[in-house]
This record gives C-alpha cells, structure tokens and sequence, in this order.
C-alpha cells in the first residue's frame, strides 16, 4: 500500500534552514509528485508547492517563493523540502502529500513532521 | 487565487445525528472539489473528490454534492470516530486551496 514516512520533529533558531524529508513507498514513485502542506498552530491548511517526481518541475505558492526549495531523489524515491531565514511564523507541523500534476487531490499524506522555530 | 469559505465554523451535534457542512468558492470552480477529514495528530484524510465520489475506503455515511460555487458535505449518521475537522479544497485553479475548516465537536 502507499506509505509516506517523514523525518522527524526539529527546533530551529530564527534566521535558520529547515529540511524535511518523505520517504515514499507502495507505488511508482515517478508516476506522481509530492505537494507539501503545513498547518501552523490553531490554523488550517497551507499549500506550499509540489514538484513532479518525473522531472523536476516545481510549482511554488506565492508567498514562499524565494525562501523554498523542493527536490527529489529517485534512488532513494524521497522527497524534500527546505525552508530558509525561518521566523517563528514558519512554526508549524509540515505534511507530504502524493499528488500527480500539482493541482490534484491528495489521497496519501505522510505523518507530518512538527517544525518549532524559537530562540 | 480562489478563497473558500466554509461555515459553520464549529458543528457540535450528538453521535447518530446528521451533519451538514458547507463550502462556497469565491469563484466556480466546476466539480473540481474534495473534502477531508482531519483528526489532532494524525494526517488528514481524503473522504471526497469531484465533489461527489466517495475516496477509496470511505463509509458510505459520507457524501457530497454541489457544483459551481457551493458544496455540501453530508454525514448521515454520526458515528464516534466522526468527530474531526474537516476542509474543502479545490483543484479547479492554481494555487489549490482549503477552506479554514469545520470543527465537528460532540455536544
């Protein structure tokens, strides 16, 4: 079956990086892409971007952009994500999830991953 | 980008009861809608896209309707496990968006 396993909680300092990981299982890891989403506390849910897994191609919300990178590693059928110069806004438990073209539904999450930005 | 806005914000009915949530798109967005269903600590789960079909595994308690610019989600019969937040989202437009989500609470 689809499973999705993410690394795990991080503390970040302000000003810093964070890079979360999704480790991808149960299907055809370039068939599809991964879309990243976040929900910082007491909020909803964020759509940060997706890359296809296939060829590289990102598509990035508006307001990360410049501050985010999303790779792929096919070898290791793994994803990434990086977050730079973080505030405590970035705060916030970030989800992969499977998503074939970007503007699609996501029928597998990972487990999510709690990112805490503080000083 | 497309807003949805979803009402009410908190639902607080009793186990067996029907509920009944709302989503309106700032613009139309066809079918192209999903709904999921998101419990504290766990990741959220995809209960209904197209507005209408139910994901793989999913209760037939749970269904959908609506076009255009407003939807509904109907749970029939609540059951224990039912008691979540849930949000819309759609994929008619770029950038996919959510709506702020329903609390569905025991009352």
């Amino acid at each position: 079956h689809v499973q999705l396993v993410q690394s795990g909680a991080e503390v970040k300092k302000p000003g810093a990086s964070m890079k979360v990981s999704c480790k991808a299982s149960g299907y055809t890891f370039s068939n599809y892409g991964i879309s990243w989403v976040r929900q910082a506390p007491g909020q909803g849910l964020e759509w940060m971007g997706w890359i296809s897994a296939y060829n590289g191609d990102t598509n990035y919300a508006q307001n990360l952009q410049g501050r985010v990178t999303m790779t792929t590693d096919t070898s290791t059928r793994t994803g990434y994500l990086e977050l730079r110069s973080l505030t405590s806004d970035d705060t916030a438990v970030y989800y992969c999830a499977r998503d074939d073209s970007g503007l699609s539904y996501f029928d597998s999450w990972g487990q999510g991953a709690l990112v805490t930005v503080s000083s | 980008e497309i807003v949805l806005t979803q009402s009410p914000a908190t639902l607080s009915l009793s186990p067996g009861e029907r509920a009944t949530l709302s989503c309106r798109a700032s613009q139309r967005v066809a079918t192209h809608l999903g709904w999921y269903q998101h419990k504290p600590g766990q990741a959220p789960r995809l209960l209904i896209y197209d507005a209408s079909t139910r994901a793989t595994g999913i209760p037939a308690r749970f269904s959908g309707s609506g076009s255009g610019t407003d939807f509904t989600l109907t749970i029939s019969s609540l059951e224990p496990e039912d008691f979540a937040i849930y949000y819309c989202q759609q994929r008619s437009n770029w950038p996919p968006t959510f709506g702020q989500g329903t609390k569905v609470e025991i009352k």
